[in-house]
């Protein structure tokens, strides 16, 4: 069966400083895999996707990057967090039928 | 016009009674439609798929009317466990991405 993890399940960075989030997918080949994000009180947001190795496409301009370095492997970076960062980061991945499948989510606090 | 609107809520019901909650979709191409079900602080999960003849899993039903352009969820005999955020999922015709509804609150009390 597929699954897929996410790490770190906590953080708290400063502000400035960098950030690395990372997803992996098992038990399927070539996902759609996927960014969102979820601020306090708003819905889940794109931030990436990607259908393929090294292929990444952005939905919304920030100070955040994507990589997707191996098939099953997603990356979530920034050089310098924001404030405004702060938020629930989940990986999600989707085979056939559409139907989305998230990780266990990153909370990201930045001070 | 957002892409996908729900009722926020908070709808509190009593235990055993029979709440449903609606969506609004403004793409009337979309292909694909779905309930997911979040838990506080926790990732949202696929409650069901929601099909064009309407389907049903156990307590719950799912309907959709393509011509108004909404979903509806039907959650019978509620249990204390059905208390949750409830997002409603809708997937273009075009593109990888799904949008999502902000959610419906639902508190189910003893």
């Amino acid at each position: 069966s597929q699954t897929i993890h996410q790490w770190p399940a906590t953080l708290v960075q400063p502000v400035g400083s960098p950030l690395s989030l990372e997803c992996t997918v098992e038990g399927t080949s070539n996902p759609n895999l996927y960014w969102y994000r979820q601020a306090a009180g708003r819905g889940l947001q794109l931030l990436f996707y990607s259908v393929g190795i090294g292929q990444i496409s952005s939905e919304v301009p920030q100070n955040l990057s994507a990589s997707r370095p191996q098939d099953r492997q997603f990356i979530l970076s920034s050089k310098k967090l924001l404030l405004s960062d702060s938020g629930f980061y989940l990986c999600a991945w989707s085979g056939p039928g559409n139907t989305i499948y998230f990780g266990e989510g990153s909370w990201l606090t930045v001070v | 016009r957002k892409e996908v609107e729900q009722d926020p809520g908070p709808f509190n019901v009593p235990e055993g009674a029979t709440v449903a909650f609606n969506c609004t979709y403004s793409n009337s191409a979309s292909q694909s439609f779905f309930w997911y079900r979040q838990d506080c602080r926790k990732e949202p999960k696929l409650l069901m798929s929601v099909y064009s003849s309407g389907n049903e899993d156990g307590r719950f039903t799912a309907q959709l009317n393509r011509a108004s352009q909404y979903i509806s969820l039907l959650i019978r005999d509620s249990k204390l466990s059905d208390s949750a955020t409830y997002l409603c999922v809708v997937k273009p015709n075009s593109g990888y991405a799904l949008n999502f509804g902000k959610g419906t609150s639902l508190l189910v009390t003893p």
